[in-house]
């Protein structure tokens, strides 16, 4: 059975750093894009970032480019997310996703993890 | 910037149909937009229903389909139930490695 656990979520400071991780399992991991799409507290979904099976290429909402970075570990079946410079508007339950295919920009979205909460306060 | 438009909400009888849409602000959406369709009931994390406009998850049911209808793309839900209560999200890929999520429709079975 697929599974996608993700960690790394917490209670942050504004202008901070944290890094969230998520563990995949129960298929083959470099096969699948992958993608981080967030949820504001009642609010809806907003796509973060993605990243095509290999790595050679990966993508960023126009409100995280430049905080965000995207990264996996094919050998250990991980996605990453680092983020840093975070703001009162990142707060969110930050969802790891795998693709529908190999390349995440056409193929969509298809497994979601749980989520990891991220709240960004002083 | 991108706008995904979507219905706040739409009511179905049980056993109805009902048709969802999503559109963008301006122009048509077409099928290299690759449209997707995710169900959210609260508390819960999405479920993937349809991508790529009419593919459907594995294990979705299908009385759920997609499709473009004129300028939009569109989700279809046949002999709606009880439980098909729930929040619809669309999302798009609109070019440069960047995707759009529409704002949700709520579904009310009654």
């Amino acid at each position: 059975e697929v599974h996608l656990v993700e960690s790394g979520g917490g209670l942050v400071q504004p202008g901070r750093s944290l890094r969230l991780s998520c563990a995949a399992s129960g298929f083959t991991f470099d096969n699948y894009a992958m993608l981080w799409v967030r949820q504001a507290p009642g609010k809806g979904l907003e796509w973060v970032s993605g990243i095509h099976w290999n790595s050679d290429y990966m993508g960023y909402a126009d409100s995280v480019r430049g905080r965000f970075t995207i990264s996996r570990d094919n050998a250990k079946k991980s996605l990453f997310l680092q983020m840093n410079s975070l703001r009162a508007g990142d707060t969110a339950l930050y969802y790891c996703v795998r693709g529908s295919g190999a390349y995440y920009s056409k193929d969509g979205f298809d497994i979601w993890g749980q989520g990891t909460l991220v709240t960004v306060s002083s | 910037q991108t706008v995904v438009t979507q219905e706040p909400s739409f009511s179905v009888s049980p056993g109805g149909t009902v048709t969802l849409t999503c559109g963008l602000r301006s122009g048509s959406v077409p099928t290299t937009f690759y449209p997707s369709w995710y169900q959210q009931t609260p508390g819960q994390a999405p479920r993937t229903l349809i991508y790529s406009t009419n593919i459907r998850s594995s294990g979705v049911p299908d009385r759920f389909s997609g499709s473009i209808l004129g300028s939009k793309a569109a989700l279809t839900i046949t002999g709606a139930q009880a439980d098909d209560e729930s929040n619809y999200y669309c999302a798009l890929y609109i070019g440069s490695g960047i995707w759009v999520f529409g704002g949700g429709t709520k579904v009310t079975v009654l």
